[in-house]
């Protein structure tokens, strides 16, 4: 199976919260991101979590680690359509690349 | 402001003709990566330097080669492209240290065609 695994899709209303999930397989991943790509750009990122922590919280997103699933989420509290986009979940250990999901695209509808 | 550059944006190449495309940074960034992104796809690493030490990932193929003349610039060749090597291809940097360090900054990307 793949490293990291996301669901391709997630439609969302305008001022709903959005959650993106991502499953990993590497227990001994150290870093674990969120990043965000827009159409025709690059990779932003958006958030990131260390292994130790349960949940990482920065104004409209929060993330959550269970790291015994080896389940990572995104929340994105009142989604706007300017939050359209792919989302990408990503794993490293210390020193080494990234590590892509496919990708998960947002469609916010007003 | 522009942290990564990419250039060109666009780039359209002819089957089998040689063809780089470029990378600068301005942070001073010590660690410098190439990704290649098919569509619908995860971008997947190349290759990467740590500082003038290249690294490459066992199943980049032959193909593709990188240069990094100093800190700054790097860039990334394909001797002979295929059809199937059209793809988005990613710059990122990071910085070597503790804490954040692994955190990577994306350029834009070039857009690769190959007719």
């Amino acid at each position: 199976g793949e490293d990291v695994e996301q669901s391709l899709f997630l439609s969302v209303r305008e001022g709903d919260s959005s959650v993106i999930n991502c499953t990993y397989t590497d227990s001994s991943s150290t870093y674990l991101y969120w990043y965000k790509q827009e159409p025709g750009a690059g990779l932003q990122l958006l958030t990131y979590i260390f292994s130790n922590m349960d949940m990482k919280q920065d104004q409209r997103l929060t993330v959550l680690l269970n790291k015994k699933d080896k389940h990572l989420s995104l929340r994105i509290a009142d989604t706007q359509t300017g939050d359209s986009a792919i989302y990408f979940c990503a794993e490293s250990k210390t020193g080494t690349a990234l590590i892509f999901g496919k990708g998960t695209t947002l469609s916010v509808s007003s | 402001d522009a942290m990564v550059i990419q250039n060109p944006r666009y780039q359209v190449t002819q089957f089998g003709k040689p063809v780089t495309l470029s990378c600068s940074q301005t942070l001073n960034h010590n660690v410098m990566y190439w990704y290649q992104q098919k569509s619908s796809q995860a971008p997947k690493l190349l290759f990467h330097y740590y500082d003038k030490d290249f690294n490459n990932e066992a199943d980049t193929p032959d193909n593709f080669q990188s240069r990094r003349p100093n800190t700054s610039f790097c860039f990334l060749d394909i001797r002979s492209p295929g059809l199937g090597d059209a793809a988005m291809y990613l710059c990122a940097t990071s910085r070597d240290g503790g804490g954040r360090s692994y955190e990577q900054y994306f350029g834009p990307g070039t857009r690769l065609t190959v007719t």
